[in-house]
């Protein structure tokens, strides 16, 4: 059965501060890893990841794969109260037919105070 | 990004009623849906991939004679919960997956059966 293991669970830091996110994942027939951020409704698409040790970078938020180890982190700097939301990573597999699907981690909620 | 609308974004049925919530592609074809359900505090769960054109693939535990899916066209997709009870009240989010591997998520519609 796919896994996927986020670390910690919750998070609390002070605006200014540098997080960073773990996500590890156990799966067959890797495809993809994606960040999503979740505030109050669905999550919002932040990051793919495909090939091992090239970084995405979006603004503050960066994220990069390492496919020997199974293995991703999500890096935001300068956090601010805005960052506020559950941070969610999936890994993108293939089943037993022909679906790919996503197996989602359960998050971290980080919560940036003033 | 890419745009994905649900329909309603919330509802309060009473129990034995069925609800149909709509999940429409907006800038983009989706050759796969997939639907979610989420419970406070807790991570996605992947009830069904549907691809249009054919009957969806329901994940383990799932009754699809309940949870009725339709993708009738590329840009549509619906879920129906079938004589709804107050255990189905949840979060249910739909996907949608263009041609790039991206998942693009829909704002979620709220279920309440009382």
């Amino acid at each position: 059965e796919d896994k996927v293991v986020q670390s910690p669970l919750s998070l609390v830091v002070h605006e200014g501060d540098t997080v960073t996110l773990n996500c590890s994942y156990e799966v067959t027939n890797f495809r993809s890893l994606l960040w999503y951020k979740q505030e109050k409704k669905a999550p919002t698409f932040l990051f793919m990841l495909t090939s091992s040790g090239i970084e995405k970078k979006s603004g503050r938020l960066s994220s990069i794969l390492d496919k020997k180890e199974l293995f991703s982190i999500l890096n935001i700097t300068a956090t601010q109260t805005g960052d506020s939301a559950i941070y969610l990573c999936a890994v993108r597999g293939k089943d037993g037919g022909s679906n790919y699907k996503l197996t989602f981690g359960k998050g971290t909620l980080l919560t940036v105070n003033p | 990004g890419a745009v994905v609308s649900q329909h309603p974004s919330r509802v309060i049925c009473k129990s034995g009623t069925s609800v149909k919530i709509e999940c429409r592609s907006l800038d983009f074809q989706a050759t796969t849906m997939f639907w979610y359900r989420q419970f406070p505090k807790k991570s996605l769960m992947l009830m069904a991939t549907s691809n249009e054109g054919s009957k969806a693939t329901y994940e383990q535990g799932v009754e699809k004679d309940k949870f009725l899916i339709n993708h009738a066209s590329l840009t549509l997709s619906t879920l129906t919960v079938t004589s709804a009870h107050p255990e189905d009240s949840s979060f249910y989010i739909c996907s949608a997956r263009g041609a790039r591997e991206t998942q693009y998520f829909g704002p979620g519609t709220r279920l309440l059966v009382l």
